[in-house]
């Protein structure tokens, strides 16, 4: 069975600076895609970027870029220039061959002024 | 961009009774899911649904649960007897056929059981 272990349940940042969430995952599967999901107190589940596994690049989307590092089956996500609006929690998601999402425990992240 | 439309966005009911929480997929997806996410915890698959059947379910998804697409735009989820331990948001999500484009997750539905 997969799982997706979030081994940061908080983290703080200062309005800027560069923060990184670390993921990792376990599968005998090999194609596969990865996610991370931003949920404000909202609660609503907002993707913020997608890895397909046979994908050697890393995926960026803006101030945000992965790490993946697929032997190692881990999948870190790098916030550049941290905004205010960027404190939420996060989860870290893996897909596979049946279609539904497999999330780990979250981080929340604080960016401080 | 298209949405995935969930109602009501906050329902409380009464321990015993039965809820209907609704779900309007995007109109070209054909896979169709339900999550649960207890406050404070992580997201929880419940159950999938293709082809007007259920293609798979988790071992949380038990004869408390049952979910029905009644007609070609809702996807309903419908918990009998609710316990207090139901009390959770409830996130509906569709996707297309083929990998993982276009997952797109509603915007949930508290649920307040009391």
């Amino acid at each position: 069975a997969q799982t997706v272990t979030q081994s940061q349940p908080e983290m703080s940042v200062q309005e800027a600076e560069t923060v990184t969430l670390s993921c990792t995952y376990d599968t005998s599967e090999s194609n596969y895609y990865l996610f991370w999901y931003k949920q404000p107190p909202s609660r609503q589940m907002i993707l913020v970027i997608r890895q397909e596994a046979y994908k050697q690049q890393n995926a960026t989307e803006n101030r945000f870029s992965v790490n993946f590092q697929k032997a190692a089956k881990s999948f870190s996500l790098k916030i550049s220039d941290s905004q205010l609006g960027d404190t939420a929690m996060y989860f870290c998601a893996f897909g596979g061959s049946q279609g539904n999402l497999i999330f780990g425990k979250g981080t929340k992240l604080s960016v401080k002024p | 961009e298209p949405e995935v439309t969930q109602t009501p966005s906050h329902q409380v009911t009464q321990m015993g009774q039965e809820v209907i929480l609704r779900c309007v997929p995007i109109s070209n997806h054909l896979y169709f899911y339900w999550y649960r996410q207890i406050l404070g915890q992580k997201v929880e698959f419940l159950v999938s649904f293709y082809n007007n059947e259920i293609s798979e379910k988790s071992e949380i998804f038990d004869d408390q649960f049952s979910v029905e697409r009644p007609d070609g735009s809702n996807f309903t989820l419908k918990i009998r007897s609710t316990k207090l331990e139901d009390s959770a948001m409830y996130f509906c999500a569709s996707r297309e056929t083929g990998g993982y484009y276009g997952y797109t997750f509603g915007s949930g539905t508290r649920l307040t059981v009391v």
